[in-house]
């Protein structure tokens, strides 16, 4: 059973440009997270989506990202305009539907913004 | 709103040794309290948990108590191993929620 995918590993963009990151989440599970983490910092909640549904969007900033969970596909997150403070690991996680606490993460993508 | 707050690092130890890496946390309610492990080039691990004051959580010779009257959660080992060299994150979820507040990470380095 593959665990959390998440793709590219390493994503580098120019300022202004477009940073979409994908995570497929393991088998079975329906609830997929996105985190953020700066350089020497801990993880900082953006996102937690079900298929075809955003259910809290409070990390997220107002500007520039969005998230979506289709019915078919994997998990996108999708930065616009990036600028170098977007320069982090985003990481995905993924739940059963019956579990908040049986949270499974990918290995991160680390988005470098010249 | 919630945080946590561990102690800083990087935290060197010799194999063998006694571990401790503090957690506090600050939060509404009575939260489930986790320590996640992240290896170096790989996402986190769940280590161990606690969902109620004074539970124990333990897993490969870590533990913590859910200490509600310090509102702590500290990790400790007793014996230590090069393997355990990685970057150690205190979380909680509060009750209702399913987002993590985590702290900004501890590294240990383990030396043989």
């Amino acid at each position: 059973n593959a665990g959390v995918m998440q793709n590219p590993r390493h994503l580098v963009r120019r300022r202004g440009q477009e940073a979409r990151l994908r995570c497929s989440p393991m088998k079975g599970h329906s609830h997929v997270y996105w985190y953020r983490q700066l350089p020497e910092e801990g993880l900082k909640f953006m996102v937690y989506l079900q298929k075809e549904n955003i259910i809290d969007e409070s990390g997220m900033p107002k500007e520039r990202f969005s998230a979506e969970f289709p019915k078919e596909g994997p998990s996108i997150l999708r930065i616009q305009q990036v600028v170098r403070g977007d320069s982090a690991a985003y990481f995905c996680a993924s739940s059963p539907w019956d579990s908040n606490e049986k949270l499974f993460f990918g290995s991160g993508t680390q988005l470098s913004v010249l | 709103g919630d945080s946590v707050t561990q102690m800083e690092g990087p935290v060197t130890l010799s194999e063998e040794a006694f571990l401790t890496i503090n957690c506090t946390y600050t939060a509404t309610g009575y939260p489930s309290l986790f320590w996640y492990v992240q290896y170096p080039g790989e996402g986190l691990q769940l280590l161990l948990k606690a969902t109620k004051a004074d539970d124990k959580g333990s897993n490969k010779g870590f533990e913590a108590t859910y200490r509600k009257e310090t509102t702590s959660f500290h990790l400790e080992k007793g014996s230590v191993q090069v393997s355990d060299s990685a970057v150690y994150f205190c979380a909680l979820m509060r009750t209702g929620r399913r987002a993590l507040t985590f702290g900004s990470g501890t590294r240990l380095q383990v030396q043989p």
